[in-house]
């Protein structure tokens, strides 16, 4: 049964540093999902990597995918308030399966 | 990407009534999931609505309390039933294509 674990599961942050959020899932899956969510909001859609090595950026934040070590992360760069959210991470629940197993999430502040 | 509406947007129910929650999308898809968010938690996968056949439920959730319907292509509904404080949380639908989309949720608070 795939497990997917973040962390950290807070995070506190300055403008302007950078930090990374990593995901770790226990078993082969073939699809791993960032997504984020503001307070009392539903779930946008940030990025989907589906092979080793996959890298994808928008603005501020970037997501990388290592298979072997079944570890995604998550990089936000020079932070702004407007990132403050929780982050959660979802994988595919089998090969093939379409259902997402989530993460706890990440609830990120960004502080001035 | 594809534009999924969900009805009521929030609803506040006395304990042991039952609310039906409604899924459209603006598209045809083969499957439908729908999952729970409680206060503060991540988000647990309840079913998976299929058109023309029942819904596979995950671990945890039976049909007697959640059942679901899935009449088209573009539809389902998730019903709570006899519901308790504990079925306080946000339901969302979502559909699978390239991504994975999720409605706006229906906040479901119960007295």
């Amino acid at each position: 049964e795939l497990k997917v674990e973040q962390n950290p599961l807070f995070l506190s942050m300055q403008e302007g540093k950078n930090y990374t959020i990593y995901c770790n899932y226990s078993t082969t899956s073939d699809r791993l999902y960032w997504y984020r969510q503001d307070p009392g909001k539903s779930l946008e859609s940030l990025f989907v990597l589906l092979s080793n090595g996959a890298v994808k950026q928008e603005g501020r934040l970037m997501a990388s995918l290592d298979t072997k070590a079944r570890l995604s992360t998550l990089h936000i760069t020079a932070a702004v308030h407007d990132l403050s959210a929780t982050y959660f991470c979802a994988a595919h629940a089998a090969r093939g399966a379409q259902k997402l197993v989530f993460g706890q999430g990440t609830r990120l502040t960004i502080n001035p | 990407s594809a534009v999924i509406s969900q009805k009521p947007s929030r609803d506040i129910c006395q304990r042991g009534t039952s609310l039906t929650i409604q899924c459209q999308v603006d598209s045809q898809v083969t499957m439908m999931f729908w999952y729970r968010q409680q206060p503060g938690q991540s988000l647990t996968l309840i079913a998976t609505a299929n058109q023309g056949s029942e819904a596979t439920y995950e671990s945890g959730f039976v049909i007697d309390k959640f059942p679901i319907s899935r009449p088209n292509l573009t539809f389902s509904t998730l019903t709570v039933s006899n519901m308790s404080p504990e079925d306080s949380s946000i339901y969302l639908c979502s559909v699978a294509g390239y991504e994975q989309f999720f409605g706006p949720g229906t906040r479901l608070t119960v007295l």
